[in-house]
């Protein structure tokens, strides 16, 4: 069966710093891969896919993510971090027409 | 303006009575999904629907119901045997592909369920 990991529960980083976000995932052949945002209360919201071609993806907000085979890995990045992306970012794969599966999420905190 | 419209926002409900949670999609997708969120738990699938009048159980059917007669909406009830109703429920939808899996599912706003 499918799982993702995402092995950090909560992250703090202050403004401006540099952030990466982890996500493994487990599956036999090459999944599509998503990252999403939720900010509290509210639904989600589509940052950046990889479906093939190159693995280094660019997303919404200054967001990219690179898919590494060899790692089983699909690591969120953004170079400078505003106060705004304080929010709970979730990891997801799917295959065929399966539903998403998505990982437990990380919460992302934002220090001045 | 295209996408998915959750209804109630808030829903408080006394234990023991069934309760039914909308959803409404005008993006034309085939398919639609029911998530439930609890803290900590990230997103388990409930039920999903790939077309109308078919529904599949998710990883956590076991107290809740669907119906899909229509393209455009897919309530989903929540029963008096679910044990821990209370929680925040998650409406996606999303194109179905030829099998390639390469569309990403669009969330409605989510309804917060308390049970009391």
């Amino acid at each position: 069966a499918q799982s993702v990991t995402q092995p950090d529960i909560h992250i703090t980083v202050s403004e401006g710093a540099s952030l990466e976000l982890r996500c493994n995932y487990s599956y036999g052949a090459t999944p599509y891969l998503f990252w999403y945002v939720q900010s509290p209360g509210q639904g989600l919201q589509l940052l950046l896919k990889y479906f093939s071609g190159d693995t280094l993806v660019q997303g919404i907000k200054g967001f990219e993510a690179e898919f590494k085979r060899s790692q089983s890995s699909f690591n969120l990045r953004k170079p400078s971090v505003h106060w705004s992306d304080a929010a709970e970012y979730f990891c997801a794969v799917r295959t065929g027409n399966t539903p998403l599966v998505f990982g437990k999420g990380t919460r992302l905190s934002v220090i001045a | 303006d295209g996408g998915i419209t959750q209804s109630p926002k808030y829903l408080f409900r006394k234990e023991g009575q069934n309760v039914t949670l909308s959803c409404e999609q005008n993006l034309n997708h085939d398919a639609m999904y029911w998530y439930r969120q609890d803290p900590g738990q990230g997103l388990r699938l409930i039920y999903y629907s790939q077309i109308v009048n078919d529904f599949q159980k998710g990883d956590i059917a076991e107290g809740y119901s669907v119906s899909r007669e229509k393209k455009e909406s897919f309530p989903l009830t929540v029963t008096s045997a679910q044990k821990n109703p209370t929680a925040f429920y998650l409406c996606a939808s999303s194109l179905r592909t030829g099998g390639l899996g390469d569309t990403e599912a669009f969330f409605g706003q989510g309804t917060r369920l308390t049970v009391v």
